[in-house]
């Protein structure tokens, strides 16, 4: 176990739709990672928080956004919503102060079917 | 998006024999990372590296940061059937937070 929780585990939904993929990092740990793996893929970076705060930007769709509360927590939303959105969603933690910090731990993935 | 160039693709290979797999970028890093993940579930971490020409043991692993602070090995000896499995391989550079990720290696190990 990681530590890193993310909710829900699967989800389907229908084109068109919007959902929101939860996530709570390590406790202490400050970033927050979003990562997309479509079937049979590699894990493509989407975005980090650090601290509430936006850090890095990667691939991230105009209909997807991103948050990172005061608790730490993540929230990442997925809009109008297509066939090829679905895959699986991770989330993942660091502490990133220094060099044991940049270290990421990888929550067990949200799995979204669009249909 | 951008990704690290990781090989091989695949491997089969018979049990109890060693596995070699490696990464390359065209970037300096200064973080190497790799994972292990098995399917419809999360990367775990194996290995940390932090520093040019590091050598780090993790049971039956053993991974290395380049001197050229491009590339990174991992090594796997006596495969076990429980090997199975897509391994990653994770860097970040200096001036960047975000971690890019190699393609994969998928391992398959036959008894």
């Amino acid at each position: 176990d990681s530590g890193v929780t993310q909710t829900p585990k699967h989800l389907i939904t229908a084109t068109g739709q919007r959902v929101t993929l939860r996530c709570s990092p390590r406790s202490g740990d400050l970033s927050v990672y979003w990562y997309q793996q479509s079937l049979d893929q590699g894990l493509q970076f989407l975005i980090q928080y650090y601290n509430g705060e936006e850090r890095a930007k990667g691939n991230i769709l105009e209909r997807f956004s991103a948050q990172q509360f005061p608790d730490l927590h993540s929230e990442l939303n997925l809009s109008s919503l297509e066939l090829g959105d679905s895959a699986l969603y991770f989330c993942a933690s660091s502490v990133d102060q220094g060099s044991a910090g940049n270290t990421i731990y990888f929550g067990e993935g949200s799995w979204l079917t669009v249909v | 998006g951008q990704q690290l160039n990781q090989s091989p693709q695949s491997m089969f290979i018979q049990e109890g024999e060693d596995v070699s797999m490696n990464c390359t970028s065209s970037s300096i890093f200064n973080t190497w990372l790799w994972y292990k993940q098995d399917p419809g579930e999360g990367p775990v971490l194996l290995i940390a590296l932090y520093k040019a020409g590091e050598l780090t043991s993790n049971g039956r692993l053993t991974a290395q940061f380049g001197i050229t602070r491009k590339d990174s090995f991992l090594n796997i000896s006596a495969s076990i059937p429980s090997d199975v499995g897509i391994y990653f391989c994770a860097g970040r550079y200096s001036g960047t937070y975000k971690y890019i990720f190699g393609t994969g290696t998928r391992l398959k190990v036959l008894a």
